[in-house]
């Protein structure tokens, strides 16, 4: 079946450390795997993506790895700050017919200590 | 730029009343639309898609309806409300041949 799990369900780090998110996934057919990051009370917000060509993408202090073959794929968070506190969401997609369907893990509770 | 609205932002309402939430998107054609529903402190559930007017298909069986009226036009309807349609719904879109979906600023939904 479609699933996608998604590890530590909670996770709290001192600021200035790094925070690794990681989630796998169930169909091999998969080829997009975005990640949203939700604030408190607002709408998920998209932080990075990775496509399934490609091993490994980083933008700024994100970063995403994903294994094709062990269906893994994880989120690196360096020199975490305050303001990186939210939940934090996985997805795998896959393309249907005619859209694109998006599973997602059930999702990261961030909290950066001061 | 391409935006997306959803209204009201808050809702409450009584057990039994009927619900009507909308969302629009601005600045693209022929989106594909997505509604979903988040319970508090929960994930994201997918309850409807769109890809086009008048094709609406339905992810779990529910209290709920989705129509599309017009092409960047996306509603979610309920005859008779039930406690359990508490939670925030979030619409989304995205464009065809890509996968990103870009997700509105919610509808939270308070059933007593």
């Amino acid at each position: 079946g479609e699933n996608v799990e998604q590890h530590p369900s909670t996770l709290s780090v001192q600021e200035g450390d790094s925070a690794v998110i990681k989630c796998t996934y169930s169909d091999s057919a998969s080829n997009y795997f975005p990640w949203y990051k939700q604030e408190l009370g607002k709408r998920p917000q998209l932080i990075i993506d990775i496509r399934s060509n490609v091993g490994e993408k980083k933008d700024q202090r994100i970063a995403v790895t994903l294994n094709k073959t062990a269906k893994h794929f994880s989120l690196h968070i360096t020199e975490t700050q305050p303001e990186d506190s939210a939940v934090y969401f996985c997805a795998a997609s896959m393309k249907k017919t005619s859209y694109d369907k998006v599973i997602f893990g059930p999702g990261t509770s961030l909290s950066v200590i001061p | 730029s391409q935006t997306i609205h959803q209204w009201p932002a808050t809702l409450v309402q009584p057990v039994g009343s009927p619900l009507s939430l909308e969302c629009t998107v601005e600045g693209t054609s022929n989106p594909n639309l997505y509604w979903y529903r988040q319970a508090a402190g929960r994930g994201l559930q997918l309850l409807f898609y769109s890809v086009g007017i008048g094709q609406i298909s339905s992810e779990v069986p529910q209290n709920l309806s989705a129509s599309r009226p017009q092409d960047r036009q996306f509603i979610l309807s309920s005859k008779k409300l039930l406690l359990s349609d508490s939670g925030f719904y979030l619409c989304a879109w995205s464009v065809l041949q890509t996968d990103t979906q870009y997700f509105g600023p919610g509808t939270r939904l308070t059933v007593l």
